[in-house]
């Protein structure tokens, strides 16, 4: 079945950029999300990205795909202490209903 | 942006007692909904799967008994913990697709955190 991979954890300094890397198995993946996870709250859409495209940049979010690796990145730039949460990558078929999610990334941001 | 309310946001029971948690999207229509279950520092659990008009569907694993899911209306589902017990003490998130939207996104409750004492 569909599985997606990520590392669980990143510290960075705040300031600094933060790269978080998501790899998935499923080559028909339609579109691809990062959510992000604060304490106690549920999912807040961060962006998204359709898989025709490699890049898409939107203020300090910057998500690159590399199709053929089925890789995924999110980069943060300006880490801010109001971006430690957790972050979690998504993807869904082509159709379907679910999406499947990564076991998500806790980035700390470091003062 | 759509919105997705959960009500309640914390909720504490004793042992043996059933629990309703609802989920509501606010400005769009939803014909599915989707609930989750998300252990202490651990990714969501996809539990069942709610149609509106219909029965929800279960993932392998999850009691539909124990947790009873109903999508009576289109911006309103419920999700029931029935008997609750403190191994169903988690964190429950609820989403739901805008069926107008292009990209399929989803949009996710709050979350719901239940004790079970």
């Amino acid at each position: 079945g569909e599985d997606v991979e990520q590392s669980l954890f990143l510290s960075v300094r705040e300031g600094d950029s933060s790269v978080i890397n998501c790899t998935y198995t499923d080559s028909s993946s339609t579109y691809l999300y990062w959510y992000k996870q604060e304490p106690g709250a549920g999912l807040q859409l961060l962006t998204y990205i359709f898989s025709n495209m490699d890049m898409k940049q939107d203020q300090r979010l910057t998500v690159l795909l590399n199709k053929k690796d089925k890789h995924l990145s999110l980069r943060i730039a300006d880490t801010q202490t109001g971006d430690s949460a957790i972050y979690f990558c998504a993807e869904t078929p082509p159709y379907g209903q679910n999406f499947v999610f990564g076991p998500g990334t806790r980035l700390s941001v470091l003062p | 942006g759509a919105v997705v309310s959960q009500h309640p946001s914390r909720v504490i029971c004793k042992s043996g007692t059933s629990v309703k948690i609802e989920c509501r999207s606010l400005d769009f229509q939803a014909t599915t909904m989707f609930w989750y279950r998300q252990f202490p520092k651990q990714s969501l659990m996809l539990m069942a799967t709610s149609n509106e008009g219909s029965k929800a569907t279960y993932e392998q694993g999850v009691e539909k008994d124990k947790f009873l899911i109903n999508h009576a209306s289109l911006t309103l589902s419920t999700l029931t913990v029935t008997s609750a017990h403190p191994e169903d003490s988690s964190f429950y998130i609820c989403s739901a697709r805008d069926s107008r939207g292009n990209t399929g996104e989803l949009f996710f409750g709050e979350g719901s955190r239940l004790t079970v004492l």
